[in-house]
């Protein structure tokens, strides 16, 4: 049972905005950090945010992160069809000295 | 460039053994901290085991605690899993990531596939 939740699932049309959710369970302790991860099919996965709201370079404005509390999201804006990928969630959990990811969900670009 | 590439993966019968590497390059492996995290077939990413640069740190996933261990040569730029008494569900592609600070899994591997079956 991940204490990360994420909807399996999120779709939008090109141009339009999305965002993903990423849910903490209340057992999961740590620093409260928030990582996010794209993979494209067929690839190994690649940051996209990480600490909560910070951008790597290179990776477009497009992507957003946020946090409040226990629960954090990812925002796409201006969808574009290369978008199209399953996005992670993972967190540092203290209690079991883990990191943890979500299950992962599956945007569709349509 | 930052590389990671893993090898070492292969067909092993439930219970058997296998040793995955991760060859690195681009960076001052000695300096970095890694992990191993791994993607069943058509399933969500799990990480599996971290590794601090000195090895004086090492995690594990509780469903591989006691069967598997992360080791590293920092004179080869080379980390390792050896894993043990494998199961069905030990099946996947197994990525070698390196750990940034600001980001823990900042670079991956292409990753290197155990299948674990009769």
């Amino acid at each position: 049972q991940s204490a990360l939740t994420q909807p399996p699932s999120a779709s939008g049309t090109p141009g339009q905005s999305v965002a993903i959710s990423c849910s903490r369970s209340s057992s999961n302790s740590g620093s409260g950090y928030i990582y996010w991860y794209q993979q494209l099919p067929g690839m190994a996965p690649k940051v996209l945010i990480y600490r909560n709201d910070q951008r790597p370079s290179g990776v477009p404005d497009r992507f957003s992160g946020s946090k409040s509390g226990t629960s954090a999201s990812l925002a796409i804006s201006g969808l574009r069809s290369e978008d199209e990928a399953h996005y992670y969630c993972v967190t540092w959990d203290d209690s079991l000295s883990a990191w943890v990811f979500g299950g992962g969900t599956k945007l569709t670009v349509l | 460039e930052v590389q990671l590439v893993e090898s070492g993966g292969s067909l092993v019968q439930p219970g058997g053994s296998v040793r995955l590497s991760c060859a690195a390059s681009g960076f001052t492996f000695s300096g970095s901290s890694l992990h191993w995290v791994r993607q069943a077939p058509g399933k969500g990413l799990e990480w599996v085991s971290y590794i601090s640069s000195s090895s004086s740190t090492k995690y594990y996933t509780d469903s591989v605690k006691g069967r598997f261990t992360v080791s590293r040569d920092n004179a080869k730029n080379s980390l390792y899993l050896q894993m043990n008494s494998l199961r069905d569900d030990d099946t996947a592609v197994y990525y070698c990531t390196r750990d940034e600070g600001n980001s823990p899994f900042d670079s991956w591997g292409l990753g290197t596939l155990v299948t674990v079956s009769s």
